[in-house]
């Protein structure tokens, strides 16, 4: 079975600057896709980011990119020139077929 | 405009009192989920759907039922519910299972006494 570990329960950063958040997966899998999820106090859950294994090259989204090392099983997200908007829990997700599972998030503080 | 359903958003209840979740979506998406999200747990799976009546267990599945007799519906069923079940459910729904974005539901906050 697969899992995904976020080491940072909760985290804070100041308006601008830049955060970036930990996600490690542990897999057998060689063909895998990993996820970024947000979700803001409305609960609503946010695709952010997306990255498929096979892809060396990390994918960024505007302000958020990933750093993707695949050897090291590690995904993690950066936050660049953070928004007050980007206060929210964070979530990693792993898929390798049939079944998303989740890292147990970071909750993101933007302070102004 | 595109999206996913859940009803109801709130629901307060007693132990063993049966009650369903409804979830539809209208982007005519093959695979549907369930998932329940408790602090410090994350998201966990509850069932799955790739299809029309072919559901499969997730990792929490003990306590519910599913059925996916058209493609748009998803139900989660809740036959006799424990205070273990109080949690925040979410349906989600994407073309391909794993590879493709889920889109999820607004959640439901089910509260068993």
């Amino acid at each position: 079975a697969q899992t995904v570990t976020q080491s940072q329960p909760e985290m804070s950063v100041q308006e601008a600057e830049t955060v970036t958040l930990s996600c490690t997966y542990d897999t057998s899998e060689n063909n895998y896709y990993l996820f970024w999820y947000k979700q803001p106090p409305s609960r609503q859950m946010i695709l952010v980011i997306r990255q498929e294994a096979y892809k060396q090259q990390n994918a960024t989204e505007n302000r958020f990119s990933v750093n993707f090392q695949k050897a090291a099983k590690s995904f993690s997200l950066k936050i660049s020139d953070s928004q007050l908007g980007d206060t929210a829990m964070y979530f990693c997700a792993f898929s390798a077929g049939n079944m998303l599972t989740f890292g147990g998030g970071t909750r993101l503080m933007v302070k102004p | 405009e595109a999206q996913v359903t859940q009803n109801p958003r709130y629901l307060i209840t007693v132990t063993g009192k049966k009650l369903t979740v409804t979830c539809s979506q209208n982007m005519n998406h093959e695979y549907m989920s369930w998932y329940r999200q408790d602090p410090g747990l994350g998201l966990r799976q509850i069932y799955y759907s790739m299809n029309v009546e072919v559901t499969d267990k997730g990792d929490v599945p003990e306590g519910y039922k599913v059925s996916r007799k058209e493609k748009r519906n998803f139900p989660l069923i809740l036959e006799s519910p424990s205070p273990n079940q109080t949690s925040l459910y979410f349906c989600a729904s994407s073309f391909r299972q794993g590879i493709d974005t889920q889109y999820f539901g607004p959640g439901t906050r089910l509260t068993v006494l």
